[in-house]
């Protein structure tokens, strides 16, 4: 089993709607989760980061985290064809808080 | 503020060949980790380190592969000899504790 799951996609939404991106992980000690942003051919992009159950909010971005059940969501709201990307999700090891186990990542594309 | 900064930005060599890849953390962050990155594999951690002492190495394919932080600005990851399945692109990053890790622009390797 993975650390880090996620649904490689692609996920195609309409301009404006919103894209739900999910994420699961198996370390229950796990305290730390983030996402990344890389675009083709570029780096991964920190967007959001979030360390306690409920949701974050920061512009069109929300992160949300259950860690009983042990997933990590980011929706995009209005979306725009330049939040075409691919979205990674990062999860700090529970024993090891720097050590990131990254998902495959889900491909996005946000239809004009 | 200057981000992650690795040297060369592609490199291409012939099999068996040295190659060696260069990484300037941002300035104030202990942390810093090397990853790779293929379409088969996604992103893999090679290695990490901590006030430039090495951490976790577990990542690290064999012995052909090794990274070196000789003082807290400047990093290498050293390949020899090398052979066409290290293609891939690779990234430094850096993190101030435990926060979110910031990729630098990527080597991208091709091996001959």
């Amino acid at each position: 089993q993975k650390e880090v799951e996620q649904n490689s996609g692609p996920l195609s939404v309409p301009e404006g709607a919103i894209a739900s991106l999910n994420c699961t992980y198996s370390d229950r000690g796990s305290q730390s989760f983030f996402w990344y942003r890389q675009y083709s051919g570029k780096s991964p992009e920190l967007i959001m980061s979030i360390y306690s159950n409920g949701d974050k909010e920061d512009g069109r971005f929300t992160a949300q985290l259950n860690k009983a059940s042990q997933y990590v969501s980011l929706l995009i709201r209005d979306s725009q064809p330049s939040d075409s990307a691919t979205y990674l999700c990062a999860v700090s090891g529970g024993y090891n808080f720097n050590k990131f186990y990254f998902g495959s990542g889900t491909k996005l594309n946000v239809k004009p | 503020d200057a981000g992650v900064i690795q040297s060369p930005r592609h490199e291409v060599t012939e099999m068996g060949q040295e190659v060696t890849l260069r990484c300037k953390p941002i300035s104030g962050h202990d942390y810093l980790f090397w990853y790779r990155q293929t379409m088969m594999r996604g992103l893999e951690l090679l290695i990490y380190f901590n006030n430039n002492v090495p951490i976790d190495d577990s990542g690290m394919p064999e012995d052909r592969f090794s990274a070196k932080m000789p003082n807290a600005s400047f990093s290498t990851l050293k390949i020899q000899p090398s052979e066409p399945r290290d293609s891939a692109v690779y990234f430094c990053a850096s993190s101030l504790g435990s926060q979110g890790q910031f990729f630098g622009p990527g080597t991208r390797l091709t091996v001959l």
